[in-house]
């Protein structure tokens, strides 16, 4: 079945650093959307990306539809301890039932202090 | 905004028992919602696409006599756990997408966390 590729699964950053995650997919999305999660929490939509190169800011964040619409990426610059939690892409395929998500598998954040 | 409410956040109930959760868009009317399952320390699986007026949308592997779900208004969504056993212990999460368009993103409530004894 269909799969993102999210990378890293973990990491461990000092606060003050930016970190940069990314997903790949083997097909073409239509949509790129980025989720932070708590945890005991459901994850809250950071940014929505709808066309291909389409590059988006929200406050420190930064995230980009990629060129082959099969990538995405997520940007987080000067990080601070509140951004710990885990990070999730989901995409939306050409043709994809009901416009159903698929998620990664999620990139977990840890910032020192 | 777009805010989605989800009741119980958590329920402890004994082998057996049906569990019922609520889905509630509070400030927006949506024609879909979805509900996830996510185990720990994994992404969310999606169980079914619940859409208003008809009946839901349940993806491969998922029993639909099992998790019984329900959209009767553009506001509310319920899944009902029915005989529920240990084994459907797990954190529980809806969403709901704003507009009718497939390319909306989906907004999550907060979870419902599970557990059967």
């Amino acid at each position: 079945g269909q799969q993102l590729n999210q990378s890293p699964q973990s990491m461990f950053i000092q606060e003050g650093e930016d970190v940069s995650m990314n997903c790949t997919s083997s097909s073409i999305f239509n949509t790129w959307l980025w989720y932070k999660q708590d945890p005991g929490e459901g994850p809250v939509l950071l940014i929505a990306l709808y066309k291909a190169g389409e590059l988006t800011s929200n406050g420190r964040l930064t995230a980009q539809f990629g060129i082959t619409r099969k990538d995405s990426f997520l940007n987080i610059s000067a990080s601070i301890p509140s951004d710990v939690g885990i990070y999730f892409c989901a995409g939306r395929r050409y043709g994809g039932s009901q416009g159903n998500l698929i998620f990664g598998k999620g990139t977990k954040l840890s910032v020192k202090p | 905004g777009a805010v989605v409410s989800q009741h119980p956040s958590w329920v402890i109930c004994k082998s057996g028992t049906s569990v019922k959760i609520e889905c509630r868009s509070l400030d927006f009317q949506a024609t879909t919602m979805f509900w996830y399952r996510q185990f720990p320390k994994q992404s969310l699986m999606l169980m079914a696409t619940s859409n208003e007026g008809s009946k839901a949308t349940y993806e491969q592997g998922v029993e639909k006599d099992k998790f019984l779900i329900n959209h009767a208004s553009l506001t509310l969504s319920t899944l009902t756990v029915t005989s529920a056993h240990p084994e459907d212990s797990s954190f529980y999460i809806c969403s709901a997408r704003k507009g009718s368009y497939s390319n909306q993103p989906q907004h999550f409530g907060d979870g419902t966390r599970l557990s059967i004894l």
